[in-house]
C-alpha cells in the first residue's frame, strides 16, 4: 500500500540554524500540506501546497518557513533559522483531491532544537 | 472561523466496553469533512473514519462508528469492544473545502485509556 513517507526521523539542530525536512508524499496526489505538533498538543496547520504554489499558511509559517517541490516528488519544509519553540513533531500529508476523503499523514519527523 | 473542541482530555474505559469520545464544531461553510485520527504513542497519525457534511448516514468503519448530528454540530466517535491496543490518542478534525485551502483544523483530543 502506497505511503507517504518523511525523512529524518529525528533531527537535532542548534538554535539559529537552517534545518529542511523532507518528504515523499503518494505519487499519484496533487494536494500537499504540512503540519506540526508541540509535544503534549493538538495538531496545528501550517501550509497547504497545490499546483506548485501555496493555497494558504497558517500564522505560524511565517517569512523563517518555506515549501518547495523541488522535482515533482519530494516536498519540503525549510526553517531559515530555527529558535527554540520550534521543537515540534512535524507531519507531511497528501491526498488526491478527488474527494473529502483522507489526508494521508506521513510518520513525522521530531525536530528538537537546542 | 472553524473550530472543533474536544472537552474530554482523558477517558478510561474497560476492555471489551464501548466508549464515546465527544466532539463539537462549529463552522458556517455548508460543506465540510469532520474526521477523526488515532495517535498512538509511537506517534504516527492513523485516519480512523471520515463523515461528510451532506452524508445522510453515520460513518462506520469496524468497530468504529460516528454519531454524527448536524443540528447539535456534534461529531462523536463511538468505539465498540474497546481493546487494550485502542489506549491513544483520539483527535477530531473538520477540514474546510479544497477551494478554501482544505486544511484539517483538529482538537485538542482526548487520551484514552482501556483497563484490562
Amino acid at each position: 500500500e502506497p505511503e507517504v513517507t518523511q525523512t529524518p526521523s529525528h533531527q537535532v539542530t542548534q538554535m539559529g540554524q537552517e534545518v529542511i525536512l523532507r518528504c515523499v508524499p503518494i505519487s499519484n496526489h496533487l494536494y500537499f500540506y504540512w503540519y506540526r505538533q508541540i509535544l503534549g498538543q493538538k495538531v496545528e496547520f501550517l501550509v497547504s501546497f497545490y499546483n506548485n504554489e501555496i493555497s494558504e499558511k497558517s500564522e505560524i509559517f511565517d517569512d523563517q518557513f518555506s515549501v518547495e517541490r523541488p522535482d515533482g516528488s519530494n516536498f519540503t519544509l525549510k526553517i531559515r533559522s530555527t529558535k527554540l519553540e520550534d521543537s515540534a513533531m512535524y507531519f507531511c500529508a497528501s491526498e488526491t483531491g478527488l474527494s473529502y476523503n483522507e489526508q494521508f499523514f506521513g510518520p513525522g519527523t521530531r525536530l528538537t532544537v537546542l | 472561523a472553524q473550530k472543533i473542541t474536544q472537552t474530554q482530555p482523558g477517558m478510561f474505559v474497560q476492555e471489551k466496553e464501548a466508549v464515546t469520545l465527544d466532539c463539537t464544531y462549529d463552522t458556517s461553510d455548508p460543506s465540510y469533512g469532520l474526521f477523526w485520527y488515532k495517535q498512538p504513542s509511537s506517534g504516527e497519525m492513523i485516519f480512523l473514519i471520515y463523515q461528510g457534511s451532506y452524508d445522510q448516514q453515520n460513518a462506520t468503519e469496524g468497530r468504529y462508528s460516528l454519531n454524527f448530528q448536524k443540528a447539535r454540530k456534534s461529531a462523536n466517535l463511538v468505539i465498540s469492544a474497546s481493546q487494550l491496543g485502542d489506549s491513544a490518542m483520539y483527535f477530531c478534525a473538520m477540514r474546510s473545502p479544497l477551494d478554501q485551502g482544505g486544511k484539517l483544523i483538529f482538537g485538542q483530543g482526548t487520551e484514552l485509556s482501556v483497563k484490562p
